[in-house]
This record gives C-alpha cells, structure tokens and sequence, in this order.
C-alpha cells in the first residue's frame, strides 16, 4: 500500500488549463474506477472534486474533469480562476478494504 | 447539512492510547461506510481506517501495524478510533469523514488534534 505518486506542484495562468496527474499501480489506479480527487484550501477539511475518475458532485464546477489511462488518473482544470489555488489530492481504492492518496498537488494559479 | 464534529483529541505521552470520538448528524449515518483520515502538520493527506455502514468491512492502512481500532454505533450515529501504542508518528490532524461505502469520501469533518510528545 504505497502512496500515489503525484507532481508537488503545478501552475498556470488565469483562464488557462492544467492537468494534474496521479500515478499508482494495477493493484488501485488501475485496477478500480474508484479515483477520487480532493481540494484543500489552507487550515480547511478537504472537499471532494471527482469521484469514479470522471463523476462530478453536485455543484462542482464543470471546469473540473478527470479522466484515467492505465495506471495514471488526471485531473484538468480549466479556465483557471484564483479560487481553485490549493492543494490536491488524488485517492484510489486499493482492493482488500484499503484506500490510498496521492502525495498531493500544490496548484499555483500565477 | 451533513455535520461531523470529531473529539477526543489532544496531547498523549508516546507509547500511551487515545480513543476519537466523531458525532454525527445531518444524513442517515447507519447507510454509510465512514472512514478516519490524518493529515501531520504541513504534510499530506494519509487514509487510516474505513469501515463499512454494518461493520461487515473493515480496513486499515498498513503503516499502523495493527494499533489502531475502528468501531461505530449506529444507534448513537457515533464513530470511533482507539489509538494504541502512539507514537511521534501519530501527529496530526484525524478526520472524521463520510464515505461513499470505499470508493470516494463525500463529507469531511473539522478534524481533531493529535499531538504524541514526552
């Protein structure tokens, strides 16, 4: 049960796009549909952005997307605004009732 | 509103034990997988334990080494970690959280503070 691997930071330009990736194995990313990815704002609980690699929740911005190929999930935001600068996080499930999360993402929106 | 407000927290000796309480209200709780989740100050996200909404399914990471217990009682829309053996390690943030059964955490609580010091 090893951590995700994801990017420590990434950035982009306002109104711009930037794909975060999240790397696993057989054994979560790529064996499950059951990605997750997750914003952190700093001193706040996280807030979930995708569910089931490419689910939005109700009231999530259709900016947000994910997508999945192979071992490695992705989350796009697009047309970046200033509010979407935080920490991401992504999460698979991992067979035999074990969950797992990405080392996280710093997005930088500059 | 979902509400999740975590308890139990605070400051415990190393090898000592702790147990974390999450009160729920706001949604139907006994329909529901929870999990426990930690974050160490100014680290990332770490997932500790899940369990499913009948206590039939129950993981943990496998960093704990087996000293952690998770438990629930759906009567008193009620979670629960015990801590055993705590180390330096177990600094951080627990969260308490909802899940949708081990696929994706829908709800987040506050977190209570864990802080393992001599």
């Amino acid at each position: 049960q090893s951590a995700l691997t994801q990017p420590p930071s990434a950035s982009g330009s306002p109104g711009q796009s930037v794909t975060i990736s999240c790397t696993g194995t057989s054994s979560d990313v790529g064996g499950y549909k059951y990605v997750s990815w997750y914003q952190q704002h700093p001193g706040k609980a996280p807030k979930l952005m995708i569910y089931e690699v490419s689910q939005r929740p109700s009231g999530v911005p259709d900016r947000f997307s994910g997508s999945k190929s192979g071992n490695t999930a992705s989350l796009t935001v697009s047309g970046l605004q200033a509010e979407d600068e935080a920490d991401y996080y992504c999460s698979s499930f991992a067979g035999s009732d074990k969950v797992v999360f990405g080392g996280g993402t710093k997005l930088t929106v500059l | 509103e979902v509400q999740l407000v975590e308890s139990g927290g605070g400051l415990e000796q190393p090898g000592r034990s702790l147990r974390l309480s999450c009160a729920a209200s706001g949604f139907s709780f006994g329909d529901y997988a929870m999990h426990w989740v930690r974050q160490a100050p100014g680290k990332g996200l770490e997932w500790v334990s899940g369990i499913s909404w009948n206590s039939g399914r129950i993981g943990y990471a496998d960093s704990l080494r087996g000293r952690f217990t998770i438990s629930r009682d759906n009567a008193k829309k009620s979670l629960f970690l015990q801590m055993n053996s705590l180390s330096a390690e177990d600094t951080a943030l627990y969260y308490c959280a909802k899940g949708v059964s081990f696929s994706h955490i829908a709800s987040w609580g506050q977190g209570t503070l864990v802080a393992v010091s001599s």
